[in-house]
């Protein structure tokens, strides 16, 4: 799997959008990125993954540039319960044993005040 | 999402005896379950991959004789630590992932389990 690049931390302002960026410039054309979330002491929690086209769900957004070299996840409103761990993750996609996740160490996101 | 339930979310034991999770998937076939460490301020570490009906593939340095792990159902994966220490304790997680629907792309997670060995 491509490995990944994330900032350490950032923090947010509640109510502001968090742009949290991940470098992938070894990614290949098979391979998704995922991002997951880990609250505090709790299982990783699916967030959203794409190929190569921009994404959106209930819970955020995925940008991912054109040459797919790097994506940016958008928290659009971001709550105090977003802050966490962000994972930003590349493998493809499929179900079996050859599927596992490696995580990197993430971005934590506090939210604040 | 799919869901994973994983039980029990803490546990504390004595030195030397023997620990059982059970990590389930409640609304999918998880095909292949995962089972990860985590240790304070640490990112997972996956220790080991188990499909249903099949012996469970370790990672490097985790032993096996150690963290048993059975996947004997579609459904339900266990994670045996035996005669736990010390050492031992840590944050366990699972998860699992199936060949049909939401759950062929996308690992799901259990809430994980905090092991305590005093």
């Amino acid at each position: 799997d491509a490995k990944t690049t994330q900032p350490p931390s950032m923090d947010c302002a509640e109510g502001r959008a968090a742009n949290l960026p991940c470098n992938h410039s070894t990614i290949s054309g098979n391979e998704y990125v995922y991002w997951y979330r880990q609250i505090h002491s709790q299982g990783p929690q699916y967030i959203i993954h794409g190929l190569k086209n921009n994404e959106t769900n209930e819970m955020a957004s995925l940008i991912i540039t054109e040459d797919r070299k790097s994506s940016t996840l958008i928290l659009p409103h971001a709550t105090l319960r977003d802050t966490a761990v962000y994972y930003c993750i590349v493998r493809v996609a499929g179900g079996g044993s050859n599927y596992k996740l490696t995580f990197g160490k993430g971005t934590l996101l506090t939210v604040n005040p | 999402g799919a869901v994973v339930s994983q039980h029990p979310s803490r546990v504390i034991c004595k030195s030397g005896t023997s620990v059982k999770i059970e990590c389930r998937s409640l609304d999918f076939q998880a095909t292949t379950m995962f089972w990860y460490r985590q240790f304070p301020k640490k990112s997972l570490m996956l220790m080991a991959t188990s499909n249903e009906g099949s012996k469970a593939t370790y990672e490097q340095g985790v032993e096996k004789d150690k963290f048993l792990i059975n996947h004997a159902s579609l459904t339900l994966s266990t994670l045996t630590v035996t005669s736990a220490h010390p050492e031992d304790s840590s944050f366990y997680i699972c998860s699992a992932i199936g060949l049909a629907g939401e759950a062929k792309n996308i690992q799901y997670f259990g809430a994980g389990t905090r092991l305590s060995v005093l």
